[in-house]
């Protein structure tokens, strides 16, 4: 079971950069590492996924070592609007859909 | 909008009643899943359906909940009997069938359930 371990909670502030860190020791070889934001009384939202180096799309960027025992999600120059709970999974092509497991997320505050 | 859809947002039922919630996926995506979310958790794994067929349920599912697909579009879940403790929000979520559980999901805005 790939479980994987984020901080509680961040805070930063408008025009900052802010990185959340997710360590998942046990991931597997076929194993993605993709991350979600959930914002208050809406569905979680795909933000970007990755399966080692650096992925980088128009949101964020995700940078996976060479072991792939941990990740960085990084948002460049955050806003108000970037506050919400983000989480860290790890999943392949063979991992069952039970397997996927959201945890309880990074809640980021972005203050003005 | 070709979003994944819930319907209802909302609901309150009082206990022992029984109540259905459906889900809408995205039209070409054959994998369907349920999760439950409680406030300030991430959400749960209920169950998971391709196509039609029902290939994995959480031991969260107890015998008072069910959960079809019976024609590989919409689903439904049905929680019998409610118990305050099911009062959260159920979500919904879709995805492609090109690739595994890798591939990302597509979410719905859910339905929360209050029991009083």
């Amino acid at each position: 079971l790939a479980k994987t371990t984020q901080p509680i909670s961040m805070d930063s502030y408008e025009g900052q950069e802010v990185n959340i860190t997710c360590s998942h020791n046990n991931i597997a070889t076929n194993d993605y590492i993709t991350w979600y934001q959930q914002f208050p009384s809406q569905g979680p939202r795909f933000i970007i996924q990755g399966y080692k180096t650096k992925v980088t799309n128009e949101v964020a960027s995700l940078f996976i070592p060479a072991d792939r025992k941990s990740s960085t999600l990084s948002l460049p120059r955050v806003s108000l609007s970037d506050t919400a709970v983000y989480y860290c999974l790890v999943g392949g092509v063979y991992s069952s859909a039970s397997k996927i497991i959201f945890g309880s997320g990074t809640r980021l505050s972005i203050r003005p | 909008d070709t979003g994944v859809s819930q319907d209802p947002r909302h609901k309150i039922t009082k206990r022992g009643q029984n109540v259905t919630f459906r889900c809408d996926p995205i039209s070409e995506h054959n994998r369907l899943y349920w999760y439950r979310q409680t406030l300030g958790q991430g959400p749960e794994f209920l169950t998971y359906f391709q196509n039609e067929a029902q290939l994995e349920k959480s031991r969260l599912l107890s015998d008072r909940f069910s959960a079809e697909r019976p024609k590989g579009s919409f689903s439904t879940l049905e929680i019998q009997r409610t118990e305050q403790g099911d009062s959260a929000m159920y979500l919904c979520a879709s995805s492609p069938p090109d690739r595994g559980m890798d591939n990302e999901q597509y979410f719905g805005p859910g339905t929360r359930l209050t029991v009083t």
